[in-house]
This record gives structure tokens, sequence and C-alpha cells, in this order.
């Protein structure tokens, strides 16, 4: 089955700097890349995904690089606030599949 | 619209009780899903349903079962709580299958079994 490895485990920037997270993944089916973000107390939410054949996709302050080559894509996040903090999860997907496998998270903290 | 709607948001149960964790949508999707979260260990996927009458087991189904009679509801039941099963357990749902269709999770359900 796959496999998703996210790192780091947790992050800690000063406000305006950029917070990259970067995940890998087993299996080269895989052709769906989702991140969530989860605040405290709630589910997580869905902030931003890319499919396999693109190989980056931005949406103002957040983007998504995937290099399928490598089998690995990562979160960036420019000009971080505070309420950026939370934890955040990437996860794969294969196409036909309607599971997805999560990674461990990140938690970021964005500091004033 | 309310989306993915979980109940109870907590609970405390004693070792060997059993209770159904509920969890209703009202988006009209056909998918629906079961996860645990534990900290620092991500959401692990305990069961799946594609319809009304169809259920799978996920990655960690030892201890849980659910059933599917409705498009809207997807009971999650523990039939003999053990403390491994203390956790957070998240219910979400899709539309399709397709590549692409994000899953909507609700606010989870917080269980502890002492």
């Amino acid at each position: 089955g796959e496999n998703v490895e996210q790192h780091p485990s947790t992050l800690s920037v000063q406000e305006g700097d950029s917070a990259v997270i970067k995940c890998t993944y087993s299996d080269s089916a895989s052709n769906y890349f989702p991140w969530y973000k989860q605040e405290l107390g709630k589910g997580p939410q869905l902030i931003i995904d890319i499919r396999s054949n693109v190989g980056e996709k931005k949406d103002q302050r957040i983007a998504v690089t995937l290099n399928k080559t490598a089998k690995h894509f990562s979160l960036h996040i420019t000009e971080t606030q505070p309420e950026d903090s939370a934890v955040y999860f990437c996860a794969a997907s294969s196409s036909g599949y309607s599971t997805l496998t999560f990674g461990k998270g990140t938690m970021l903290l964005v500091s004033p | 619209n309310a989306g993915v709607t979980q109940t109870p948001k907590f609970r405390i149960l004693k070792i060997g009780q059993s209770m159904t964790l509920q969890c209703a949508q009202d988006m009209n999707h056909n998918y629906m899903y079961w996860y645990r979260q534990d900290p620092g260990m991500g959401l692990k996927l305990i069961y799946y349903s594609v319809g009304a009458g169809i259920t799978d087991k996920g990655e960690v189904p030892n201890g849980y079962n659910v059933s599917r009679s409705t498009t809207e509801d997807f009971p999650l039941r523990l039939e003999l709580a053990a403390p491994s099963q203390t956790s957070v357990y998240f219910c979400a749902s899709s539309y399709s299958r397709a590549t692409g269709e994000p899953q909507h999770f609700g606010d989870g359900t917080r269980l502890s079994i002492l």
C-alpha cells in the first residue's frame, strides 16, 4: 500500500517568513495530492491540491509543487501570518481508489 | 449548510462499555469515511463506505463496526471499549471517487476510555 512521509514534524517561523513542508510517497500510481489544514479543536480542511499532470499550483500565499520522478511534493506558504499557525497534513491517492493516505502532520507555529 | 456533523463532541467510557459515534452529512455525498487521529500519528482510516449498504475496511478496523443504511448517516460502533481506542475520531465525506474529489471533515469526537 501507499506510504506517505512528512517533514518536519514541527516548524517555527517568524511572521512574514516563508514556510515549507515536504512529503514523499511510495506508490508511483498515486496521482492526487491534497493538503489539509487543521486548527485546534477542528477537523482538517482542504487548502490546496495538485494532480500528477501538473507540476505547480498556486493560490494566493500558498503553493504546492510536485516532482513525480522523485515522488515528493511540497507545500509553500509565503508571508506567513499568526493565523497560519495550525497542523498541516499532506495526503496521496491513486486513480480509482476512494481512500487517502495521510502523512503524520506538521505543526506550524508563526510568531508575531 | 451544516456539512458533516459528528456527535457527541466528547465522551468518556469505561473499559468494556460500548457506544456509537454518530456521523451525518447533508451534501448528498456517496462516500463516507471514519478516521482516528492519535498524537503525532496523522489520520488512520478505520472504515469507509461507497454508498448505502456498502462498507469496507480501512487500515485499522479491529474493534470497530460500521453500517450505512442511508446516504446521510454512517455510524461507527465500539463494542468492547479498550484503552487503545482512546483517540479523536473524524468522519468525512466526498461526492465520488474521482481523482481530485476532496474529502470534507467533521469536527471530531474526542473519546477517552478509562
